[in-house]
């Protein structure tokens, strides 16, 4: 099992520049989540979807940040612009029904600067 | 609003001696609980799990115990190993639907 792969790992950007990050799920697993973390407020839940369809993203922070599920297998959360405070490890996650236990991937870790 | 926490943000244990790492949670709906252990520059791993209709359940060197009249969760690791060392989260939610909710972490630092 490959688990949750995401892409970047790492990513350097300038404030005022769109950020895109990426998300393959677990093969099966109906559920995604986005969640960001931070030393101040630790692991947040950003946004989450079933079955390709975002159910809950109270937890985004403002309009400059955007999820979206295509398909099974893949998911972007996008940041446009970029800001300083942005800069946080945002982790991908996925579950199977009644997404008990998350199984998270290694992380994007992104600055900007 | 409701929220998990840890007593003890980090915990220096000798290598081959027991720990444990400690949560309390303040929801008392909550049904599911779960311990994630995080790496450096890693993501959260799921060590273990329990539901609320047990008390105890163990694992490989790992035993989950939960309270339920004073609302404390307890991760005891036997044998603390070197790869031990990590932040260790509990984790709480209430209910099919609702949230997974994290605690601020407890860093494990395991001495030789």
């Amino acid at each position: 099992d490959a688990g949750v792969i995401q892409s970047p790992r790492h990513e350097v950007t300038e404030m005022g520049q769109e950020v895109t990050l990426r998300c393959k799920p677990i093969s099966g697993h109906d559920y995604l989540f986005w969640y960001r973390q931070t030393m101040m407020r630790g692991l947040e839940l950003l946004i989450y979807f079933n079955n390709n369809v975002p159910i809950d993203d109270s937890g985004m922070p403002e309009d400059r940040f955007s999820a979206k599920m295509p398909n099974a297998s893949f998911s972007t959360l996008k940041i446009q612009p970029s800001e300083p405070r942005d800069s946080a490890v945002y982790f991908c996650a996925s579950s199977l029904p009644p997404w008990d236990t998350i199984y998270f991937g290694e992380g994007s870790w992104l600055t900007v600067v | 609003g409701e929220s998990v926490g840890l007593h003890l943000p980090t915990l220096s244990v000798q290598e081959g001696d027991n720990s444990i790492i400690n949560c309390a949670y303040s929801n008392s709906a909550s049904d599911y609980f779960i311990w994630y252990k995080q790496e450096s520059g890693k993501g959260p791993q799921f060590i273990i799990d329990i539901r609320s209709n047990m008390d105890k359940r163990q694992g490989q060197r790992v035993t989950v115990l939960l309270n339920k009249t004073v609302k404390h969760l307890s991760l005891q690791i036997a044998a603390t190993q070197p790869g031990d060392s990590a932040v260790y989260f509990c984790a709480e939610k209430a209910g099919t639907a609702s949230k997974l909710t994290f605690g601020t972490g407890t860093r494990l630092q395991v001495t030789l």
